[in-house]
């Protein structure tokens, strides 16, 4: 089992609709967490972190869920530019410093 | 203005060749990170550095080099021992380094390798 799970998608939704990406981990010691986008060919850029009490930032909101070991983006009002590739990012505190652990990414592509 | 750069942004690399990739950060950060991405995996920590003078293997190191002689420049060598070197190598750094990295990173906008 990998260590960070994503559907890779593609997620092909219309404008304005609300989706949903989830990512799971497995290793219920994992301690931060964080959602990158990163468009085509490009590098991967901080969208938000993630926290218990979940982090709302415009269209865009995160949640953790550390019962069930995931943790989830929501955008609503999809834009066209929000068309990318949203990679789920876990830190993992182990042999005695921090590990950053990536998920393979989900990808969205928003139509008009 | 400040920043991470990568050089070049394509490479080409022939059989039994080494090959250097570039990094440049002006931000002062301390640490350092290579990765490397492949299609439908998540990114792969070939080496980091915390500090000047210092580095340390990641899971993918076999076939790589790295050197760290001034705060600002981390420059990755794929080695001819290095089998499978196509791949998007990402640079990236952030101010402290706390291991593998505690806090957001800033990426360099990444050099695509491959081989002729």
């Amino acid at each position: 089992r990998k260590e960070v799970e994503q559907d890779p998608g593609p997620f092909n939704v219309p404008e304005g609709a609300t989706v949903a990406f989830n990512c799971t981990y497995s290793n219920s010691a994992s301690q931060s967490f964080f959602w990158y986008r990163q468009d085509c060919r490009k590098e991967p850029k901080l969208l938000m972190s993630v926290y218990s009490s979940g982090n709302e930032d415009g269209r865009f909101t995160a949640q953790l869920n550390r019962a069930s070991q995931y943790i989830s983006l929501l955008i609503r009002d999809s834009k066209l530019s929000d068309s990318a590739t949203y990679l789920c990012v876990v830190i993992l505190f182990s042999g005695g410093y921090n590990k950053l652990i990536f998920g393979a990414g989900t990808r969205l592509a928003v139509h008009p | 203005d400040g920043g991470i750069t990568q050089s070049p942004k394509y490479l080409f690399r022939k059989e039994g060749q080494n090959v250097t990739l570039s990094c440049e950060q002006n931000l002062n950060h301390d640490a350092m990170y290579w990765y490397r991405q492949d299609p439908g995996q998540g990114l792969r920590l070939i080496y980091y550095s915390q500090i000047v003078n210092d580095f340390q293997k990641g899971d993918i190191a076999e076939g790589y080099s790295v050197s760290r002689e001034k705060k600002e420049s981390f420059p990755l060598t794929v080695t001819s021992a290095q089998k499978n070197p196509t791949a998007f190598y990402l640079c990236a750094s952030s101010p402290r380094g706390g291991g593998q990295g505690n806090e957001k990173l800033f990426f360099g906008s990444g050099t695509q390798l491959s081989v002729l």
